[in-house]
């Protein structure tokens, strides 16, 4: 069956440095990822997305996104972490008219 | 702003009630998809509809029912209430029925069942 795995509840990161957020995920035949973000007592906001194409994606707020098909995995990449970015983030996979939502990762991103 | 309207924002009913949760997409947008968010279930897709049909559906109860009318507003309906259906309930909307769209969401309606 087809599923998301965020691995790491949390993460903590001095503003400025670069930020990574992982997910893997499990599914046969093509995957159809999504990146997701929701800050406190708000909806999600979309980040960016993989379907087909390059590896590398680039998304809003300069987020960007490795997807890697030996690895299944398509972790969530920054070069410069903000204060404001600290929020929950939600890998997604479409497979099958259905939305799967992996467990989230709280980002901190300390001063 | 996500241009996405839910109401009411919050809601305390008691077990074997029925509730009704609202909708309104983004102007110009013709899908909605409804989505469920618990502690211990975490983000669940519920439905879709797209100009006033439904598109695919995913984990969602017989308990619960949806719609969506000709003014594209949806309703979410769930029906003789239990404790683990306290959750925060999402809507989001898109322009399309294509599923690779980005979704916007609106701020949720919190259900609490007493």
């Amino acid at each position: 069956a087809q599923s998301v795995a965020q691995p790491e509840d949390q993460v903590n990161v001095a503003e400025g440095n670069p930020l990574t957020v992982k997910c893997t995920y499990s599914v046969s035949g093509n995957p159809y990822l999504f990146w997701y973000v929701q800050y406190p007592n708000r909806g999600l906001q979309f980040l960016l997305k993989y379907i087909t194409g390059d590896n590398l994606v680039k998304g809003s707020y300069g987020f960007e996104a490795e997807f890697n098909k030996s690895q299944t995995s398509f972790h969530l990449k920054k070069p410069s972490a903000l204060v404001s970015d600290s929020a929950l983030y939600f890998c997604v996979l479409y497979y099958g008219q259905n939305f799967v939502f992996g467990p989230g990762t709280r980002l901190s991103v300390l001063p | 702003d996500s241009g996405v309207t839910q109401t009411p924002k919050h809601l305390i009913t008691a077990t074997g009630q029925r509730v009704t949760l609202r909708c309104s997409p983004r102007s110009g947008d013709l899908s909605v998809y409804w989505y469920q968010q618990s502690l211990d279930q975490g983000l669940q897709f519920l439905i879709h509809y797209y100009n006033g049909e439904e598109r695919a559906k995913g984990n969602i109860l017989e308990r619960f029912s949806a719609q969506q009318f000709p003014d594209l507003h949806s309703e979410l309906n769930l029906s003789s209430l239990e404790l683990g259906d306290s959750a925060l309930y999402f809507c989001a909307s898109s322009p399309g029925d294509e599923w690779n769209q980005p979704q916007h969401f609106g701020d949720g309606t919190r259900l609490s069942i007493l």
